[in-house]
């Protein structure tokens, strides 16, 4: 049972570029979530997503950044016109259910994406 | 809003000697209380979560975790460290939608 994918590993974008970092749940999973963990700090979450829906988006900035989660297909993360503070390491995590209210499933991380912004 | 907090930025042990990572956590409603750890250049790995029940929770790797609601604590253990458990460790909670982590622990063992 393949764990959460990842790709690419290790992405390196020039300022002003476009960064897509790509994540693939565990199968059976259909939550995904973002976080980000920035050079010397913990990690923050971003986005919440269900298949073709945005559901928590709380910690997305409010400039460049976007996910999406396709009915088929993996979910995306996408940067616009990055910056070199945008350099970090982007985790993706999937659960497989959310009931109303809190949920208490386990979230599975993949290996990441090391975003490198020259 | 939910948290926890990570008291020590490092722990460093003897290998064989017992290992603790502490966590303390602030939350309203009940605590849904998770530990991760994270080798160098790679993702998270579940170690064990507390939901209710037993306050003394086992884990994965050896590991186990006591919650202790009078002192909002929720430490994690190993008995006898192994040089292989030197990482990074999280702990965190649950949030409604997202897990809120604290800042880590670098846990070092020394052979």
């Amino acid at each position: 049972n393949a764990g959460v994918m990842q790709n690419p590993r290790h992405l390196v974008r020039r300022r002003g570029q476009e960064a897509r970092l790509r994540c693939s749940p565990m199968k059976g999973h259909s939550h995904v979530y973002w976080y980000r963990q920035l050079p010397e700090e913990g990690l923050k979450f971003m986005v919440y997503l269900q298949k073709e829906n945005i559901i928590d988006e709380s910690g997305m900035p409010k400039e460049r950044f976007s996910a999406e989660f396709p009915k088929e297909g993996p979910s995306i993360l996408r940067i616009q016109q990055v910056v070199r503070g945008d350099s970090a390491a982007y985790f993706c995590a999937s659960s497989p259910r959310t009931s109303g209210g809190v949920s208490t499933d386990t979230q599975y991380f993949g290996p990441g994406t090391r975003l490198t912004v020259l | 809003a939910q948290s926890v907090a990570q008291p020590e930025d490092q722990v460093n042990v003897a290998e064989g000697n017992p290992l603790t990572v502490k966590c303390t956590y602030s939350v309203s409603g009940n605590p849904y209380l998770f530990w991760y750890v994270q080798y160098p250049n790679r993702g998270l790995q579940f170690l064990l979560k507390y939901i209710t029940g037993d306050n003394l929770v086992k884990g994965s790797y050896g590991f186990e975790a006591e919650f202790n609601k009078s002192q909002t604590s929720f430490h994690l253990k190993k008995p006898s460290a192994l040089v292989s458990d030197s990482a990074l460790y999280f702990c965190a909670v649950r949030d409604v939608n997202k897990l809120s982590f604290g800042a880590g622990t670098t846990v070092t063992v020394r052979a």
